[in-house]
């Protein structure tokens, strides 16, 4: 079983709003990820997990906050947000975070107002 | 040198005709280079991935080419179906270093009944 879920699927928020999105996975995996993705571009990495400590942050906004509670689950807390952070937030996950192939989840479809 | 070059970006093939995808690369310390297939609204799925200790790499109609001389690597899909209709990334990363995903700009492939 290679499942990532995702909830919500759907997200409509204001720019006031706090609100958190959530991700996970049971297949034993120690790595986990943030992807933000608009429309006909590739995934962006925001956050890397390795064994529940944060591995990457690349330059994420701090409206952007993170949380890994255990090895099975990733948060992402929204707070603030701007119009154009409006994506599709993807989760993943791989075995490591070095070499390991990287499955990712259906998404989150966010539109900020 | 953290690039990875995609072409096309998009693509109409016949039902039954053959897909090719390229990739180009410039850092020669990427040792890991999966492909992605994302259908729209869902999360990027892999397809297949290779490492260069290998020249091809087939699973069903798909097929990785790699050639590490010219620092290029290509995604054939065989008989190609409506069903393969999507947009597809070729990725790069290093094993010895954060194992980050750099992606291809994707390429959005339609294949015509």
């Amino acid at each position: 079983d290679t499942e990532v879920t995702q909830t919500p699927k759907h997200l409509v928020m204001g720019m006031t709003n706090k609100k958190s999105l959530k991700c996970e996975q049971h297949m034993g995996h120690r790595a986990m990820y943030w992807y933000k993705q608009k429309a006909k571009k590739p995934p962006e990495l925001m956050f890397v997990y390795s064994y529940e400590k944060l591995s990457i942050n690349e330059s994420v906004p701090s409206r952007f906050s993170p949380e890994c509670p255990n090895s099975s689950l990733l948060n992402l807390h929204l707070h603030a947000l701007q119009p154009e952070d409006s994506a599709l937030y993807l989760c993943a996950s791989s075995l490591g975070q070095v070499g390991y192939e990287q499955y990712f989840g259906p998404g989150t479809r966010l539109t900020v107002t | 040198q953290q690039q990875v070059k995609q072409s096309p970006q998009s693509l109409i093939v016949q039902k039954g005709g053959i897909s090719i995808i390229n990739c180009a690369y410039e850092n020669t310390a990427f040792d890991y280079f999966p492909w992605y297939q994302q259908f729209p609204g869902k999360g990027p799925a892999l397809l297949i991935a290779i490492r260069p200790d290998v020249s091809e790499k087939k699973e069903g109609r798909f097929t990785i080419s790699f050639n590490k001389s010219a620092k290029q690597f290509s995604l054939h899909i065989m008989d190609s179906q409506p069903g393969d209709s999507a947009t597809y990334f070729c990725a790069a990363s290093r094993s010895s270093n954060t194992g980050k995903l750099i992606f291809g700009q994707g390429t959005t492939l339609q294949v015509k009944p």
